[in-house]
């Protein structure tokens, strides 16, 4: 099983639509989660952390289900600009190693038309 | 305040050259890690360093890489002798703190001819 997995897409959806993205990861000790994005041929870019109370910041909404080992996004009244690579992010936990390393899924790509 | 900062852009070598990949977190950080992006792929970490030492290098191929991030100046991701799977992204990130969110660099895009 892959540690992060994330369904590839891509989504195609029109302005002004609600999308959610969904991960699983493996390691239930992980302990820190995040979404980023990524434009093509871009650095990521932290769009928000995940916390178990769920967050939101704006049209965008973070779940994370601990027990299910589910991370979840949600984007709102989606616009052009929103037209991205989605990334679920997890922490490595110590397994032999470190805390720092981020484990990145591959990313679920969204395309948002006019 | 300067985000974090990674030169060169891009990077073209032969096959058996060296390449020096250079990263300056941002201020105030003292984390630095390495991620590399084949085309194609997701981001897969290599090496998480802080001043002077490495913390984790698990993700490093054991040959032919090496880290360091010195007390003055830049961390440096260096790869010797080349060869054409080298060919990637590789971005560098800092955070001001283990487990924190990290803030990525543009990356450097390294083409191995």
């Amino acid at each position: 099983r892959k540690e992060v997995e994330q369904d590839p897409g891509p989504f195609n959806v029109p302005e002004g639509a609600t999308v959610a993205f969904n991960c699983t990861y493996s390691n239930s000790a992980s302990q820190s989660f995040f979404w980023y994005r990524q434009d093509c041929r871009k650095e990521p870019k932290l769009l928000m952390s995940v916390y178990s109370s769920g967050n939101e910041d704006g049209r965008f909404t973070a779940q994370l289900n601990r027990a299910s080992q589910y991370i979840s996004l949600l984007i709102r009244d989606s616009k052009l600009s929103d037209s991205a690579t989605y990334l679920c992010v997890v922490n490595k936990r110590n397994y032999g190693g470190s805390q720092g390393n981020l484990i990145f899924g591959k990313g679920t790509k969204l395309s948002v038309k006019p | 305040n300067a985000g974090v900062m990674q030169n060169p852009r891009h990077l073209v070598r032969r096959r058996g050259q060296e390449a020096r990949l250079r990263c300056s977190p941002m201020k105030g950080h003292s984390h630095v890690y390495w991620y590399r992006q084949l085309p194609e792929e997701g981001l897969k970490f290599m090496v998480y360093l802080q001043k002077e030492n490495i913390i984790d290098e698990s993700g490093m191929p054991k040959e032919r890489f090496s880290a360091e991030f010195p007390k003055e100046g830049p961390s440096i991701l260096r790869i010797q002798q080349v060869v054409r799977g080298d060919s990637a992204a590789y971005f560098c990130a800092s955070s001001p703190g283990t487990g924190d969110e990290q803030f990525f660099g543009p990356g450097t895009r390294l083409t191995v001819l």
